[in-house]
């Protein structure tokens, strides 16, 4: 089964940019889609199609895709960022939806 | 405005059954795939079953596969998981969203605020 890796944590100071990865085999050729999870929260779709944004999601929130990473860029890192972020894909092989094991974003 | 509401959830020993509920409002709920997410305490997203719009296709993890049950009832606008042969595993936060599309662009654009399943003797 198709497997997403994150790494467990990010940490960042408070204005700077943070880059959270989410690495997978070829995950170039699929669509990668992010969510943000507050404490004691339900997850927030972030970006979609790679780079997309819902409406109501900050500018500052970027994706990008290829090869064997996609990447989520938060620029301007503020406090209320600090959360769990999570990467998804379908897996087609199995008809499954997968998700990263999720990165903790510390603002430092 | 699209919400989502769960219920159902509770305390049910290991080998017991229990039936989630998620009463859907704010879009065509018959033209949208729908899906359940849990989440283990202190651990990530782990994606349960996706429901088709139609209601024909089903998908499961292979952790609950032979298990558990994604169904929908339109006239309701509401979708189900029921749970049988439950394990201590089992325990986690349920989230109903819904599903952008079946398939390979699929993502949940909207969640509800999950029901609590705890499985313990």
């Amino acid at each position: 089964s198709y497997v997403l890796t994150q790494p467990p944590s990010v940490s960042v100071a408070p204005g700077k940019t943070a880059r959270i990865t989410c690495g997978g085999n070829n995950i170039g050729s699929k669509s990668v889609h992010w969510y943000q999870q507050k404490p004691g929260q339900a997850p927030v779709l972030v970006i979609y199609y790679d780079s997309d944004r819902p409406s109501g999601i900050p500018e500052r929130f970027s994706g990008s895709n290829s090869g064997n990473t996609a990447t989520l860029t938060i620029t301007r890192v503020e406090a209320g960022d600090e959360a769990d972020y999570y990467c998804q894909v379908w897996d087609s092989s199995g008809d499954h939806v997968v998700f990263g094991g999720g990165t903790k974003l510390t603002v430092l | 405005e699209v919400q989502l509401l769960e219920s159902g959830g509770g305390l049910v020993q290991p080998g017991g059954s229990l039936r989630l509920s998620c009463a859907a409002s704010g879009f065509t709920f018959s033209s949208y795939a729908m899906s359940w997410v849990r989440q283990a305490p202190g651990k990530g997203l782990e994606w349960v079953s996706v429901i088709s719009d139609s209601g024909v296709n089903t998908y499961y993890a292979d952790s609950v596969k032979g298990r558990f049950t994604i169904s929908t009832d339109n006239s309701k606008n509401t979708v189900y998981l029921q749970m049988n042969s439950l394990r201590a595993e089992d325990t986690a936060v349920y989230y109903c969203a819904k599903f952008s599309r079946l398939g390979e662009l699929s993502f949940f654009d909207y969640w509800g605020q999950g029901t609590l399943i705890s499985v313990s003797s």
